[in-house]
């Protein structure tokens, strides 16, 4: 998985509940992303990130936020969870925009 | 626009068959078109990629073929195996834009029958 970690792998909480979900990179690629990926939708990106401190929205953002305060580290916030938010999310990285992305191993959550 | 339609979302393929996944795109500003491959649990990963600059392009047995005046790419797997069961989806970016993201069709499942 390119040295992509996530973390965790799952996660279980319940609606109304702040939830924090961690990407990190060995790889030191500028570019990371944050998707998620439902049935019949394919992977919709949440959040990216340009740089440090260089983030912005993606196409379902709504209810999500994100932190890049090192390289290696993109944090995904979700402020308080909804059932809608039930998924499994993907982190990527690349190294040069828009180019071949690299993506981890995946987190599943499920918002009771 | 930025979208990518992907079809058929689902296909059955006899071990030995060609398997097809066809892509559309409506961005004449896309100039990188991959496609990646997905195992169940697993991230998608990165199988080929296409630039338009060619019409063709072969890795073993998954060839991308790229029509560019009806912006349409497709992925041809010859020989598919048991093991190619698994759900594709192809992408589309413009490197030279400002737009960061890969734009991703929706997916194939595809299973082969041993």
């Amino acid at each position: 998985d390119a040295g992509i970690t996530q973390s965790p792998r799952h996660k279980v909480t319940e609606t109304g509940t702040p939830v924090t979900l961690r990407c990190h990179q060995t790889e030191n690629h500028r570019y990371m992303y944050w998707y998620r990926q439902d049935p019949g939708h394919g992977l919709r990106l949440i959040h990216y990130s340009y740089g440090v401190k260089d983030t912005d929205k993606g196409e379902v953002s709504d209810g999500y936020s994100v932190s890049r305060s090192k390289t290696e580290d993109f944090l995904l916030t979700l402020e308080s969870a909804t059932s809608s938010q039930t998924s499994v999310y993907f982190c990527a990285i690349s190294e040069r925009v828009a180019q071949t992305q690299y993506f981890g191993p995946g987190t599943r959550l499920l918002v009771l | 626009q930025q979208q990518v339609k992907q079809s058929p979302q689902s296909l059955i393929v006899q071990k030995g068959g060609i398997s097809i996944i066809n892509c559309a795109y409506e961005n004449t500003a896309f100039d990188y078109f991959p496609w990646y491959q997905q195992f169940p649990g697993k991230g998608p990963a990165l199988l080929i990629a296409i630039r338009p600059d060619v019409s063709e392009k072969k890795e073993g047995r998954f060839t991308i073929s790229f029509n560019k005046s009806a912006k349409q790419f497709s992925l041809h797997i010859m020989d598919s195996q048991p093991g190619d069961s698994a759900t594709y989806f192809c992408a589309a970016s413009n490197s030279g834009g400002s737009n960061y993201k890969l734009t991703f069709g929706k997916g194939t499942l595809l299973t082969v029958n041993p």
